[in-house]
This record gives structure tokens, sequence and C-alpha cells, in this order.
């Protein structure tokens, strides 16, 4: 199974962009890269996923690089509504059967006034 | 507001209690998760349901019973816990549980404390 590293925590400006980076370097040619976000006493939010090609939606933009080994998700202007934990995670497979998800630690975003 | 509804969100439960989770959601998704959560822990998966069929079991302990009445809804009995079963519950659900394109949708979970 692919595992994912991310930075335990990072800070960031509000209004500024904020770029949380992963690195999956055992992922697997088939195998999706997905971002979730957790905000305090919330479930987790799906945000974006993507398989080889960058990815754009209106919260936020990945980017994989062209080895997919790595990939970085963009919050283009971030708000402190967009403290949370964030989760890279790329499916396990069990067995024969496919895509579901094992949660990493993440990476404790803190945007600050 | 999220469109997997899970009640109740807080339980409280005495060890010798039986108490049911809820978990429903309405988008046509055939996948169905279980998921506990403790204090600054990932969350960590339980149960998976493919169609109304158990298809993955983490080891979870019998005194944890998933139920999948049909492909809306989604139940976890509980029986005997102990008081480190204390976590929060999450429910969860896909389009499709054997894809890899497949994103989930999480509900809010509900907090339980067993005393």
């Amino acid at each position: 199974d692919a595992k994912t590293t991310q930075p335990p925590s990072m800070d960031c400006a509000e209004g500024r962009a904020a770029n949380l980076p992963c690195n999956h370097s055992t992922i697997s040619g088939n195998e999706y890269v997905y971002w979730y976000r957790q905000i305090h006493s919330q479930g987790p939010q799906y945000i974006i996923h993507g398989l080889k090609n960058n990815e754009t939606n209106e919260m936020a933009s990945l980017i994989i690089t062209e080895d997919r080994k790595s990939s970085t998700l963009i919050l283009p202007h971030a708000t402190l509504r967009d403290t949370a934990v964030y989760y890279c995670i790329t499916p396990r497979g069990y067995g024969g059967s496919q895509g579901n998800l094992i949660f990493g630690k993440g990476t404790k975003l803190s945007v600050k006034p | 507001d999220t469109e997997v509804t899970q009640t109740p969100k807080h339980l409280v439960m005495g060890m010798t209690n039986k108490k049911s989770l809820k978990c429903e959601q309405h988008m046509g998704h055939r996948a169905m998760y279980w998921y506990k959560q403790k204090a600054k822990k990932p969350p960590e998966l339980m149960f998976v349901y493919s169609y109304e069929k158990l298809s993955i079991n983490e080891s979870v302990p019998s005194r944890f019973s998933p139920e999948c009445p049909n492909s809306s809804l989604l139940n976890l009995h509980l029986h005997a816990l102990q008081p480190e079963d204390s976590a929060l519950y999450l429910c969860a659900s896909s389009q499709e549980a054997a894809s890899y394109n497949s994103p989930l949708h999480f509900g809010n979970g509900t907090r339980l404390t067993v005393t």
C-alpha cells in the first residue's frame, strides 16, 4: 500500500496562499491522490483528488509531480476558517479490491491573522 | 452541512448498556463506512459495506456490530463497551467501494462516552 508523508504542522498568514506538501513515493500507477481536511469537532471533508494531471475546483488546486511521487495542495487565499488538519491519502488495496481510505497523521494548518 | 446524517450527535452509555448509532445518506451511494476517531488521532477504518453486504471488517471486537438494512442506512450496534471505546464514531459513504475514483463523504460523527 502507498504510504504518505506530510509535515506535522504549518502556519500561513490570512489571505496568502497555503501550500501543503505530501510525499507518496510508493504510489502505484492507478492510485489516485486524495486530500481531505478535518475542522475541529467535524467529520473529514473531501477537498480534491487527482491521478496525474493537475486539478482545480472551487476549494483548492492539486499539483502532482510528473513522477507522481509527491503532490501539493494549494489553498489560494487562506482564511481563518481554513484552519484544520489536512490529510493526503492514497487508497489502499485489500487483496483484489480497491479504494478504501486509510488516514495518516496529516498536517495541522494554522491560518493566522 | 453534510449530506451524511448521523444520530445521535452525543451519546453517554454505561458498560452494560445496549445502544445503536445511526447513519443515513440519500446520495444514491452504494458503499458505506464506519470509522472510529480518538482524540488528536486520525480516523481509523472499522467496517465497509458494499451493496449492503459487509466487505471489510478491520478486526473490530464483536461488541461492535454493524448492520446495513438498506442502501441508505447504516447502523452500529453497541453492547458491553469499555471506557476505552469512548471516541468519535464517523460514518461515510461513497458511490462505489471498489473504485479508486470515488471520494468519501463523511457525517459529523457521534461523540460516544462510555462510563
